[in-house]
């Protein structure tokens, strides 16, 4: 069975750093991208990256400039999420999810498992 | 970055009815996109991808449609846990958007 297990809620003060995390299992790490998606408070979903467990390929959203570095470790099929200065407008709730496709006429993606959600708060 | 809309923002339905919601590109995105169901302190569920496959284990009573830059999702026979928010996400390139929700509840 595929389970994305996050890491738990975090309190934080602005300007810290942080990592959370995402780990995989039942099903090939290395196989298949790990995205990131956040929780617009009151509003709806942000994409903000993911990586390629395999080669470790990373994409991120251009709006974030750099605020987030997306990173993995294959000897514990995990993923990361790392802030180095958060900021109060980082407190919302992160998701990570699989990013698979089908072969049909075409790849066509899409996000099938998906973890639980962390709980970020940014606050002095 | 690709925009995409999403009508209504929110509706008001019964138990029974058939509702459609509709998600419109700002651009020919092929049929890359998905639909995704969210209920209040969950994660996102998977509902349909490519446009029109439901996804293993999503009841037939939800359907997708459309290519290019038009989109529906059909729910016929609404159920009583089908009230939640619905997100439409364009896989087509880079930076993967999602639509705003429409969020349907209870009349």
């Amino acid at each position: 069975e595929v389970q994305l297990a996050q890491s738990g809620a975090v309190l934080k003060e602005p300007g810290e750093s942080l990592n959370i995390s995402c780990k995989a299992s039942g099903y090939t790490f290395t196989d298949k991208w790990i995205h990131w998606v956040r929780q617009m408070p009151g509003k709806g979903l942000e994409w903000l990256g993911g990586v390629y467990p395999g080669d470790s390929d990373t994409r991120y959203n251009p709006s974030l400039q750099g605020h987030v570095t997306i990173s993995v470790d294959k000897s514990t099929s995990t993923a990361y999420l790392h802030w180095t200065s958060l900021k109060a407008s980082d407190s919302t709730i992160y998701y990570c999810a699989r990013r698979n496709y089908y072969d049909g006429s075409g790849y066509y993606w899409y996000f099938d498992f998906w973890g639980r959600g962390t709980r970020v708060t940014v606050s002095s | 970055a690709i925009q995409m809309t999403q009508s209504p923002s929110s509706l008001s339905a019964s138990v029974g009815d058939t509702v459609t919601l509709t998600c419109r590109a700002s651009q020919d995105i092929r049929n890359d996109l998905g639909w995704y169901q969210q209920k209040p302190g969950e994660a996102p569920k998977l509902l349909i991808f490519a446009a029109s496959s439901l996804q293993s284990g999503v009841p037939p009573r939800f359907s997708g449609s459309g290519s290019g830059t038009d989109f529906t999702l059909t729910i016929s026979s609404l159920q009583p846990e089908d009230f939640a928010t619905y997100y439409c996400l364009q896989d087509y390139n880079y930076p993967v958007t999602f639509g705003p929700g429409t969020k349907v509840d209870i009349k």
